[in-house]
């Protein structure tokens, strides 16, 4: 099965500075790779997701990257905000393969003030 | 994420007794699945459904059971052969593209 690994698990940062978190996944049929924030005691979110036929998506200040041939998808916020403080995960599937998906193990993310 | 709820929002279980938790979606999604977070950790899968009447284990299925008759419903009872269910319990539908949208959870603590 698929098996996703995501660094640091804990990140801290200046407010207004950049935060980027990796993640690998040894499954090169997986073709879909989201991104979910978990603020503390609440669900996690869908912020954004890419899918393997593009190499770059952005949102605002969020963007993800992926590199099919090493097998690595990054999250990048720009300009963090204390907002920004939660727990993200990271997750990769294969398209028509029993929709499941396989997530990392988080990343705390901290910005201070 | 505002078409799932799932009730309650908290649960207390004694000993020896089953539960079962509720989770609804009117977002007419054919997917749904039941994952488990404990404190500080990630999220593992117990349970999921792609169709009505079908549902397959997840990595932790071990001490819960689910049903599927209907689209809209996908409950999941804990019963006392999980020796340790005090955690987060999530649900989430999904579309056929693979996207998941969880509902608010519910927090399950074991008396």
């Amino acid at each position: 099965g698929e098996n996703v690994e995501q660094h640091p698990s804990t990140l801290s940062v200046q407010e207004g500075d950049s935060a980027v978190i990796k993640c690998t996944y040894s499954d090169s049929a997986s073709n879909y790779f989201p991104w979910y924030k978990q603020e503390l005691g609440k669900r996690p979110q869908l912020i954004i997701d890419i899918r393997s036929n593009v190499g770059e998506k952005k949102d605002q200040r969020i963007a993800v990257t992926l590199n099919k041939t090493a097998k690595h998808f990054s999250l990048h916020i720009t300009e963090t905000q204390p907002e920004d403080s939660a727990v993200y995960f990271c997750a990769a599937s294969q398209f028509s393969n029993d929709y499941k998906l396989s997530f990392g193990a988080g990343t705390t993310v901290t910005v201070r003030a | 994420d505002g078409g799932i709820t799932q009730s309650p929002k908290y649960l207390f279980r004694k000993e020896g007794q089953n539960v079962t938790l509720s989770c609804e979606q009117n977002l007419n999604h054919d997917a749904m699945y039941w994952y488990r977070q404990d404190p500080g950790q990630g999220l593992r899968l117990i349970y999921y459904s792609q169709i009505v009447n079908d549902f397959q284990k997840g990595d932790i299925a071990e001490g819960y059971s689910v049903s599927r008759e209907k689209k809209e419903s996908f409950p999941l009872t804990v019963t006392s052969a999980q020796k340790n269910p005090t955690a987060f319990y999530l649900c989430a539908s999904g579309t056929a593209y693979n996207e998941q949208f969880f509902g608010p959870g519910t927090r399950l603590t074991v008396l």
